[in-house]
Parts: C-alpha cells; sequence; structure tokens
C-alpha cells in the first residue's frame, strides 16, 4: 500500500516566523511532488510541485525534495495569518496520492 | 473565465435516494476525477476518466457511477447502495492522465437527511 504522512498538527508559527511543512512518501519510484493548500470548506488549491532533487523558490513559498531520504517539505518564510491552513502533500507514481494534511495555524 | 464548476454547493439525500453532483470545465482537459473528503481525512479517488467514454473505479467505487458522454462533463451519482454518503466531493480535471497536474473545482458538501 503506498502512503503519504504528514503530521496533522496543528502546527503554531508567529507571525513574520519561517513555517515548515514536511511529508514522506513510500514508493521510491514516486516521480512528482505537489503541495496543495485548502481553506477549511474550500478545495484545494495547488501551491507548488517539484520533480528533482533540491529546492524550488516561488514568492514566500520554497519546496524541498530529497528522494533519497523519501520526504519533501514545504518551508513558507514570513508567515502571514492568511496562511492559516491546511497543506496537503501529493506524490505521483502511476497515479496521485494525498497525505491526510498538516493544519497550520499563524498567530498573529 | 476557464475553470471548474461543480452544483450543487450543497445537497441533501434522503434514504434510498440517488443523488447526481454535477462537474463541468472548460479547460480542454482530457482526465477528470471525483474524490471524497471526510473531516480529518485524507482525499479518497472514486472515479476517474482518461477519454470520452471511458472511466475506472478508484479506491472507493463502491456504491458511486460515473459517465463521460462529453469531454467538459463527468456527472457522479451518489447511488442509495452507498450507506455512509455524507462528505465533501470534490471534482478534479488533468490536460491527460494522472500524469499531470490535477486542479479541483470548489466542491460538493453531500449531506443525509
Amino acid at each position: 500500500q503506498k502512503e503519504v504522512e504528514q503530521n496533522s498538527g496543528p502546527l503554531s508559527v508567529p507571525e513574520g516566523a519561517i513555517a515548515s511543512l514536511n511529508c514522506t512518501y513510500s514508493d521510491r519510484g514516486s516521480q512528482s511532488f505537489f503541495w496543495y493548500r485548502q481553506y477549511s470548506g474550500k478545495s484545494p488549491e495547488l501551491i507548488m510541485s517539484i520533480y528533482s532533487n533540491g529546492d524550488k523558490e516561488d514568492g514566500r513559498f520554497t519546496a524541498q525534495l530529497n528522494k533519497a531520504s523519501q520526504y519533501v517539505s514545504l518551508l513558507i518564510r514570513d508567515s502571514q495569518p492568511s496562511d492559516s491552513a491546511t497543506y496537503l502533500c501529493a506524490v505521483r507514481d502511476d497515479k496521485i496520492i494525498f497525505g491526510k494534511g498538516t493544519r497550520l495555524h499563524i498567530l498573529p | 473565465d476557464g475553470g471548474i464548476t461543480q452544483s450543487p454547493k450543497y445537497l441533501f439525500r434522503k434514504e434510498g435516494q440517488n443523488v447526481t453532483l454535477s462537474c463541468e470545465q472548460n479547460l480542454n482537459h482530457d482526465a477528470m476525477y471525483w474524490y471524497r473528503q471526510d473531516p480529518g481525512q485524507g482525499l479518497r479517488l472514486i472515479y476517474y476518466s482518461q477519454i470520452v467514454n471511458d472511466f475506472q473505479k478508484g479506491d472507493i467505487a463502491e456504491g458511486y457511477s460515473v459517465s463521460r458522454e462529453k469531454k467538459e462533463s463527468f456527472p457522479l451519482t451518489v447511488t442509495s447502495a452507498q450507506k455512509n454518503p455524507t462528505a465533501f466531493y470534490l471534482c478534479a480535471s488533468s490536460p491527460r492522465t494522472h500524469q499531470e497536474t490535477q486542479y479541483f473545482g470548489p466542491g460538493t458538501r453531500l449531506l443525509v437527511l
């Protein structure tokens, strides 16, 4: 059974600090990795995708991938209250598998 | 305005009733998907379709049915055989198959009366 694991949280981070979200996956053959943000009662919204080892930056967001260790992380710099949401990690091999998400709470 | 639309936003089902959730996309995507999300749970794949007139079961297809008569439309029917239908239902699409990033519609929340 292929799995994607995330800490459910909540993860509380002061406003302006860096929020670090982590995800591990079981299938070494996974090719693509995604981070989605989901506000309460809303649908998931794609934030980042990453396909190769290393870092990928987009504004305040940085995705990090380490295929040897089978983990992918998302860093949010200068955290804002509007970043408070659930963050879903998704991993694709032959199909996309979603983690259960980490609830992030930015403290004003 | 390109995107994925789902209707209705809220749907109430009576005991023994079949209900149909609508999903339409104007992104010209070949692939469409239906997921179910329960509180505190991840997304579980119900059905997906890679091309018109073809679809495959996902991980939790029992009690559900779909059709794909048009590229733009992928309706989901929750049948009376689905004994625990209360959930948030999400439709998604991608340019081709699972090989592409998926984009989600706004969702339909199904409640049982």
